[in-house]
């Protein structure tokens, strides 16, 4: 059962474009929304996050959108550069029971910057 | 460097074998995740421990077990081997009990299963 639903599978976005990638989820029971970013031969890394609460974060040329109504948020990448091809996976938090909460991964994005 | 350290970086086996991935957390870390990584499936959640204890169960098989030791290091036992199990493991690890969304992610241990 895919609980967040992610897409693009893919994505080639030129040097200086936006790219963005588009995250769905079901269970309103998450209450946190982490995006981590992987390179190749490395582990996930957390990129940014947002809480439902607000409708947008920005750090740097990195921003999600948040759209609790209707259950979707967004990674938009600014100006993105070919430093920034990676992997972005969107995840969805909740609490799990006994003080712990789990990760739910959508099935990632893989971004390609060309020059 | 996440502070998480995973072994073996990469391992072949035979189908039917048994291996063992260990995993040491951050240091501080009582929570540890394993994660199965494949093309086709994202990352699957296999199984959670706190301090010592099991504390959440994912996509884990049978065949698969998991133990956290006093030292808080982990290990993922995966038996009986079959092609499909061939994918990437991850071991993250968390501050336990803050909803900052925030996992550790080790760079995982490669199996492949000829």
């Amino acid at each position: 059962q895919q609980q967040v639903k992610q897409s693009p599978q893919s994505l080639i976005v030129q040097k200086g474009g936006i790219s963005i990638i588009n995250c769905a989820y079901e269970n309103t029971a998450f209450d946190y929304f982490p995006w981590y970013q992987q390179f190749p031969g490395k582990g996930p890394a957390l990129l940014i996050a947002i809480r439902p609460d607000v409708s947008e974060k920005k750090e740097g040329r990195f921003t999600i959108s948040f759209n609790k109504s209707a259950k979707q948020f967004s990674l938009h990448i600014m100006d993105s550069q070919p430093g920034d091809s990676a992997t972005y996976f969107c995840a969805a938090s909740s609490y799990s029971g006994a003080g712990s909460y789990q990760l739910t991964f959508g099935k990632g994005t893989k971004l390609s910057v060309i020059p | 460097d996440s502070g998480v350290t995973q072994t073996p970086k990469h391992l072949i086996t035979a189908t039917g074998q048994r291996v063992t991935l260990r995993c040491s957390p951050r240091s501080g870390d009582l929570s540890v995740y394993w994660y199965q990584q494949s093309l086709d499936q994202g990352l699957q959640f296999l199984i959670q421990y706190y301090n010592g204890e099991e504390r959440a169960k994912g996509n884990i098989l049978e065949r698969f077990s998991a133990q956290q030791f006093p030292d808080l290091h982990s290990e993922l036992n995966l038996s009986s081997l079959e092609l499909g199990d061939s994918a990437l493991y991850f071991c993250a690890s968390s501050v336990f009990g803050r909803n900052t969304g925030e996992l550790f992610f080790g760079e995982g241990s490669r199996l492949t299963v000829l």
